[in-house]
């Protein structure tokens, strides 16, 4: 069966510091890879998306950024973090060619004081 | 654009009694998949149902089952016998075939009260 694993699970950086959260599933090829933030009490806005290797899509023009370095691996990086980075991270996965149903992982709680 | 609504910010349930939630969404295509998804305290996203757009029946999972009506572009959620563990944000979301992204909507907390 897949899984989906994502760390750190929570995270308190301060202003200006770098990030990076990473994200890896187990048990299947080439899956779409997908980043997702949500702010307190809000819903889901989609930073980023992957369907191979190397592709990205970015939803959201802003100081974050994805890379796919691996097949199963997506990295959610910044080189300076504003206050306004705070938030709940997801990443999720969808198989390849069939995109019809996402699966989450845990999350990661990032914090910037 | 493709939207997803959710007009019931709030809501509450007594213990073993029904619910339904309601989501609307806004396409011009015809095949697409819709979602519900359960997010309860601890944060993680749990599918709690899907349904196809070509399918006419009623998608249903143990206690949950939705009313789609693909005219109407509506696609509510019924939980049944409501279990202090359905406490949670619910939210709706759909994707079109051929596109890689899924459209979510602001989603609906639910309570069931003891």
């Amino acid at each position: 069966s897949q899984t989906i694993h994502q760390w750190p699970a929570t995270l308190v950086q301060p202003v200006g510091s770098p990030l990076s959260l990473e994200c890896t599933v187990e048990g299947t090829s080439n899956p779409n890879l997908y980043w997702y933030r949500q702010a307190a009490g809000r819903g889901l806005q989609l930073l980023f998306y992957s369907v191979g290797i190397g592709q990205i899509s970015s939803e959201v023009p802003q100081n974050l950024s994805a890379s796919r370095p691996q097949d199963r691996q997506f990295i959610l990086s910044s080189k300076k973090l504003l206050l306004s980075d705070s938030g709940f991270y997801l990443c999720a996965w969808s198989l390849s060619g069939r995109t019809d149903t996402q699966y989450f992982g845990p999350g990661t709680r990032l914090t910037v004081l | 654009a493709q939207t997803v609504t959710q007009s019931q910010p709030e809501m509450s349930v007594q213990e073993a009694e029904t619910v339904t939630l309601s989501c609307t969404y806004d396409t011009s295509e015809n095949n697409y998949y819709l979602f519900w998804y359960k997010q309860p305290p601890s944060r993680q996203m749990i599918l709690v149902i899907r349904q196809e757009a070509y399918k006419q029946q009623n998608a249903t999972e143990n206690r949950f089952s939705v009313n789609f009506q693909k005219a109407a572009k509506s696609f509510s959620l019924k939980i049944s016998d409501s279990q202090l563990g359905d406490t949670a944000m619910y939210f709706c979301a759909f994707r079109t075939s051929g596109t890689y992204k899924y459209i979510f909507g602001t989603g609906t907390r639910l309570k069931v009260l003891a």
